[in-house]
C-alpha cells in the first residue's frame, strides 16, 4: 500500500472557492512536500515541512503536519483556473533521501 | 537558471531494444533520483545516486535496468531488452547535498514500447 495516500482523488470547485487536500502515511517522516504536476509534465516542488513544524504558508497555500496523526494538510485560497493539476504528497525517512508518493488529488477548477 | 533537464522527451522503442535516458541536474546538485510513473498513478521510486556511487537501488528492477552518475555528464538510466512493461514516464530529480531540501523535477521522458 501507499506510503502517502491521497484524499480525495478528485476535487472540482468554483473558482474563488477554497480547496484542501489531505494526506495520510504510515511510518515516521523526516519532512513531508506537496507537489503539483500538470497534465504531461513533471512535478514542481510546492512546499516541503519538516517533522518539527506543524504549519508553513507560501502565497496562496498553506499546509499543515500533524505527526500524531501521521497526517498533512494542503490548503489553496482563492483558487484559479491555472490551480487545475494533480497535488501529490511525497514523504522521506530519517536517514533515506528517496521520496514515496500517493496517488495524487486531481484538482480541477471550474471558471 | 536552467531547471532539471531530461532528454529525450518521447522515446519510441521496439521490444527488445535499449532505451537511454539522460538527465541533467540543476546547477550545483550533487544528487539524483529516478522515479517512474505509470498512467493515474504517483510515482514510484527507482535509484538514488550522487557522483559516481549508487546509493539506493531497492526500487529498481534487478534485471534490465541501470543507472550511472559519471563524474562529467549526466545521469543514464538504461533500460535493455526493453519489454511492453517498460512504457511509462521516467522522471530525475535532484537535490542539494543536504537533508531537508526538496527534490526538483524535470519534464520526464515519455517511454513507449512497440
Amino acid at each position: 500500500s501507499q506510503q502517502g495516500e491521497e484524499d480525495p482523488q478528485a476535487l472540482s470547485i468554483q473558482e474563488g472557492e477554497n480547496a484542501t487536500m489531505n494526506c495520510s502515511y504510515k511510518t515516521s517522516i523526516n519532512n513531508l512536500q506537496w507537489y503539483r504536476q500538470n497534465s504531461g509534465r513533471g512535478l514542481v516542488h510546492l512546499i516541503l515541512i519538516r517533522s518539527n513544524e506543524r504549519e508553513k504558508h507560501s502565497g496562496r497555500l498553506r499546509v499543515t503536519l500533524d505527526t500524531s496523526k501521521k497526517s498533512s494538510s494542503l490548503l489553496i485560497t482563492a483558487s484559479r483556473a491555472a490551480d487545475t493539476a494533480s497535488y501529490f504528497c511525497a514523504t522521506s525517512n530519517f536517514g533515506n533521501e528517496k521520496l514515496t508518493f500517493g496517488t495524487g488529488t486531481r484538482l480541477t477548477i471550474i471558471p | 537558471n536552467a531547471g532539471v533537464m531530461q532528454n529525450p522527451r518521447h522515446l519510441v522503442r521496439r521490444r527488445g531494444q535499449e532505451a537511454r535516458l539522460r538527465c541533467s541536474p540543476m546547477k550545483g546538485h550533487s544528487h539524483v533520483y529516478w522515479y517512474r510513473q505509470l498512467p493515474e498513478e504517483g510515482l514510484k521510486f527507482m535509484v538514488y545516486l550522487q557522483k559516481e556511487n549508487i546509493i539506493d537501488e531497492s526500487g529498481m528492477p534487478k534485471e534490465r535496468f541501470s543507472a550511472e552518475f559519471p563524474k562529467e555528464g549526466p545521469s543514464i538510466l538504461r533500460i535493455q531488452q526493453v519489454v511492453r512493461g517498460d512504457s511509462a514516464a521516467y522522471f530525475c530529480a535532484s537535490s542539494l547535498s543536504v537533508s531537508n531540501q526538496p527534490q526538483h523535477f524535470g519534464d520526464g521522458t515519455r517511454l513507449s514500447i512497440l
